[in-house]
């Protein structure tokens, strides 16, 4: 059971809009910073957002994150079938004084 | 070439320690820009953070796994590593090594990793 909670599966058609939900807590989302990383079909993940909001170079402009409270969101614009992946949210967690990552989200482009 | 690159067994023996090295290329990893971490994925699973090293020795480690992980750090050949004591089948997974930034902001944020390599428990 991950400290983070993301739906299991997201799905779309090439160009839709996509949101991948992560919440947390008051201890890891609602204190630290978020970060999401994209895994696609036997490959490593890969960093696509880091500080709630920000792409790393290389990143296209298409994926987005956003934060409030104690949830996150990771927004893909016009997805394209090569988004099809794994995408993962991940913080710190206080508390637990644990990097803590989510269960994941598999996104099917339909 | 990639810029980090895991190496060891791909199949360890239950209760056997498991011994990974991550073999830093292009980053000296005395850089005070850097901690350097491990994190596992078991099959068909998510991605867990094992924990992370400094290369001025300062180690942080998964409490569920605090017990059994050893993570230091070899300056002359740019290479740090990852002991697991005690192994069972349990920890049988993907492991990667990545680098995280060293920043009072971006926590526990990795922006470079390795391929992964495979390690299996099994007699």
């Amino acid at each position: 059971q991950s400290v983070l909670t993301q739906p299991p599966s997201a799905s779309g058609a090439p160009g839709q809009r996509v949101t991948i939900s992560c919440s947390g807590g008051s201890s890891n989302i609602g204190r630290n910073t978020v970060n999401w990383y994209q895994q696609l079909p036997g490959a490593a993940p890969k960093a696509l957002i880091h500080s709630d909001n920000q792409r790393p170079s290389g990143v296209p402009d298409r994926f987005s994150g956003s934060k409030s409270g104690t949830s996150a969101s990771l927004v893909i614009n016009g997805i394209q079938s090569e988004d099809e992946a794994d995408y993962y949210c991940a913080t710190w967690d206080d508390s637990l004084l644990c990097g803590v990552f989510g269960g994941g989200t598999k996104l099917t482009v339909l | 070439q990639p810029q980090l690159q895991e190496s060891g067994p791909g199949l360890v023996s239950p209760s056997d320690t498991l011994s990974l090295i991550c073999t830093v290329a292009v980053d000296s990893i005395s850089t005070s820009n850097y901690y350097w971490g491990w994190i596992r994925q078991p099959p068909g699973k998510g991605l867990e953070w094992i924990g992370s090293v400094y290369f001025g020795g300062s180690t942080w480690y998964n409490p569920s796994l605090k017990s059994r992980v050893t993570i230091s750090v070899d300056t002359s050949n740019n290479q740090f590593s990852l002991k697991v004591s005690t192994v069972t089948a349990a920890d049988t997974a993907v492991y990667y090594c990545a680098r995280q930034p060293r920043t009072t902001v971006v926590k526990f944020y990795f922006d470079s990793w390795g391929q992964g390599t495979l390690v299996t428990v099994s007699s």
